[in-house]
Parts: C-alpha cells; structure tokens; sequence
C-alpha cells in the first residue's frame, strides 16, 4: 500500500493564481483531511470528507474548496492565491471504526508570492 | 469546537532523563487524545493515544495519562534519547461522530548527547 500520497512536493504561485493539491489514499478509508501547518502554529483543519460526495468545513476554510467524488481521492482548490496561503499542506485519511489514527501524507510546501 | 493548549513549546533535557508534555482541552465530551511526532521535513506519525476510558497507557519508553476531570493528558517519555528529538503534539477529538481532531501548537523536544 502506498499510503496517502500527495502532489506536488513543492510549488510557487503568484498572488491570483489557482492550483490543486492532489491527495489520494489506498486503504479504503471513508474520512479524509486537509490541514495546514505554520511554523509555531500546529495543524489547522480547512477541510474534511467523511466519504464520498460529503464534504465540510474545518476550522480555516476561506479562499479553499475541496470536492470528493471517489473514495480514494480528495483534491484541495486554492482559487486567487495569496501570501497568507503560504504553508505546509497535509492530507490525511482514517478508518471510521474504533481505530481513528489519522495517516499522514508527505505534505505539499507552497509559497505565494 | 474544541480548544487544545499544549506546554511547553520548546523542551531540552539532557540523554536519558525524561520529558514532560502536558496539554489540556475544553470539550468534556472529547474521547479520543493521540500524540503525533513529526521530526524535521516529515509528517506527523501517530505514536501514542489513549481513549476515554482509560486513565494511563504505556507503550516502552512512552506513556500518555488522561484525567478526565481536569481536562487534561501528558505524554511522558523516560530514558530520551537523541532520537526523541521532533515536534510532538497533542491533539483531542472532539466528542461527536464527526472525527475532527484539533491540534496543540506543538513542543519541539530537543535530547542533548
């Protein structure tokens, strides 16, 4: 199993640009996470799924938007890029059941210039 | 939602004594509290968590306690090593069937030869 992958590892943007972060997972999880981390700051949650088709609202929602078609893949939206977006970006998936270990991906690091 | 405080921020202890984290939490319906390590450039990996339900675990050097009551849980480590050295976390699901964890700050360990 790979895991939860992320991609891209690295990415500039310009102020008013738009990108997608790609997470996929291969372990059949229902829910799945965006966070985002700031030096000092911890992880933040922008948004959650716990399956497909279901999406909410985390803590840190505004200029992001997800969508979740399929089980294995939940794409983060960044629309008009701005430097406050700059972060360390995090998928990560869990089981529904008992066991609620939340599984990390690699991360993507963007920069908004 | 859930409020997560995590002390200290940065700790430095010397090989082989112990570490002290401590966090506390504002949801007395939260039943779910994990650690996560992250060391440099990675993601975060579950280390240890506990359940409402019980009051101390341990796994080898790592152990977690959780007082309900108080609305507070530490992480332990003894016997540290240099190894130890990451960001650990706290982090509290909030009590509902939603699943959304809400993270500490972090505190950076460092384990000094």
């Amino acid at each position: 199993n790979a895991g939860v992958t992320q991609t891209p590892k690295f990415r500039i943007l310009k102020i008013g640009q738009s990108m997608t972060l790609q997470c996929a997972q291969d372990m059949n999880h229902n829910y799945m996470y965006w966070y985002r981390q700031d030096p000092g700051m911890g992880l933040k949650l922008i948004y959650y799924s716990v399956g497909a088709g279901i999406t909410d609202k985390g803590e840190v929602p505004n200029g992001y938007n997800v969508s979740r078609s399929t089980t294995e893949d939940f794409p983060l939206r960044l629309e008009l890029a701005a430097p406050s977006q700059t972060s360390v970006y995090f998928c990560a998936s869990s089981d529904r059941g008992l066991n609620n270990e939340q599984f990390f991906g690699p991360g993507t690091r963007l920069t908004v210039l | 939602g859930e409020n997560v405080e995590q002390h200290p921020s940065t700790l430095s202890v010397q090989e082989g004594d112990s570490a002290v984290i401590k966090c506390t939490y504002s949801d007395s319906a939260s039943n779910y509290f994990p650690w996560y390590k992250q060391e440099l450039g990675k993601r975060p990996q579950l280390i240890i968590d506990i359940r409402s339900n019980v009051g101390e675990k341990k796994d080898q050097r790592i152990a977690v306690t959780l007082n309900k009551t108080a609305k507070h849980f530490s992480l332990h480590i003894t016997e540290t090593q240099p190894e130890d050295s990451a960001v650990y976390f706290c982090a509290a699901k909030e009590g509902s069937t939603l699943g959304r964890l809400y993270f500490g700050r972090g505190t950076q360990l460092t384990v000094w030869p």
